[in-house]
C-alpha cells in the first residue's frame, strides 16, 4: 500500500526564521513521484514542485529548498526566510508507477508565520 | 489562460437530496480527476477520467456517486441521497499529457454540506 505521513500537523514561526516541514512515504514501486502543494486560506491546491524516485538532487527554488533521500524515504520541504504570506497549509503527495496519476496525499501541515 | 473552474463553489443540501457538481478543466487537459477533502485531511482521489473514458474509480466511491465527463471536456460528479458523511470539499483537477506524473492543476472546489 501507498501512503505519505506528515507527522507535523501545525508549526508556528515567526517571520523570517527558517521552518522544514517533514515527509515520509511508503510504496513498493520503483518508479514513483513525490510532490509538494501549497493549500492558502482561499482553498485553491498551488502545485510547487515533483520529483522522481531516480533524482536525489535536492532543489532550492528561490527561498525554498526540498531535501529527497531514498534511503530514509524522506522528502522535506524548507522554507528560509519564512514571511507571512508562507501561511498556509502544505501537503506532500505520493504518484505511484501506475498511470493513472492518482495522488496520495498525506495529512498537510498547517504553517503559521507570525509578524 | 483560464485555470480549473468549479460550479457551484458552495451547495447546502438536506438529507437524502441529490446534488450534481461540475468541473471545467483546463482547455485541452485530457486528464482529470475528483477528490475529496474533509477538514483537516488531505485530499482523497475518487476518480480520474482520461479524455471520455473514466479509467479509474476508488473504494470511496460508493454507488450513490457518479461521475461523466461527455466528449472529454467538462465534468460532473453526482451524489443521489446525500448523507451527513458527504459533506466534504470537492476538488477537481486536470493535466495534460500521456503520462500520469504531469502537474494537476487544482479547481477552488465545491463545499458540500449536507444538513
Amino acid at each position: 500500500a501507498q501512503k505519505v505521513t506528515q507527522a507535523q500537523t501545525e508549526i508556528s514561526v515567526v517571520e523570517k526564521e527558517d521552518v522544514t516541514l517533514d515527509c515520509v512515504y511508503e510504496t513498493r514501486d520503483t518508479t514513483y513521484y513525490l510532490f509538494w502543494y501549497k493549500q492558502p486560506p482561499s482553498g485553491e491546491l498551488v502545485f510547487l514542485i515533483r520529483r522522481n524516485s531516480f533524482d536525489e538532487q535536492n532543489e532550492i527554488s528561490g527561498r525554498y529548498s526540498w531535501n529527497f533521500q531514498k534511503s530514509t524515504s524522506s522528502f522535506n520541504f524548507t522554507i528560509t526566510a519564512s514571511q507571512v504570506v508562507d501561511s498556509a497549509v502544505y501537503f506532500c503527495a505520493l504518484s505511484g508507477s501506475g498511470n493513472t496519476g492518482k495522488l496520495i496525499f498525506g495529512q498537510g501541515t498547517t504553517l503559521q508565520v507570525k509578524p | 489562460d483560464t485555470g480549473v473552474s468549479q460550479d457551484p463553489r458552495h451547495k447546502i443540501t438536506k438529507r437524502g437530496q441529490n446534488v450534481t457538481f461540475r468541473c471545467d478543466p483546463i482547455s485541452e487537459h485530457n486528464r482529470l480527476y475528483w477528490y475529496r477533502q474533509t477538514l483537516g485531511q488531505g485530499p482523497e482521489f475518487l476518480t480520474y477520467f482520461q479524455n471520455e473514458a473514466q479509467l479509474e474509480k476508488s473504494r470511496l466511491l460508493s454507488d450513490r456517486f457518479s461521475a461523466e465527463r461527455p466528449k472529454g471536456s467538462f465534468s460532473t460528479l453526482e451524489i443521489q441521497r446525500t448523507e451527513q458523511g458527504d459533506s466534504a470539499m470537492y476538488l477537481c483537477a486536470s493535466s495534460l499529457g500521456e503520462w500520469g506524473y504531469n502537474e494537476q492543476f487544482f479547481g477552488p472546489g465545491t463545499r458540500l454540506t449536507v444538513l
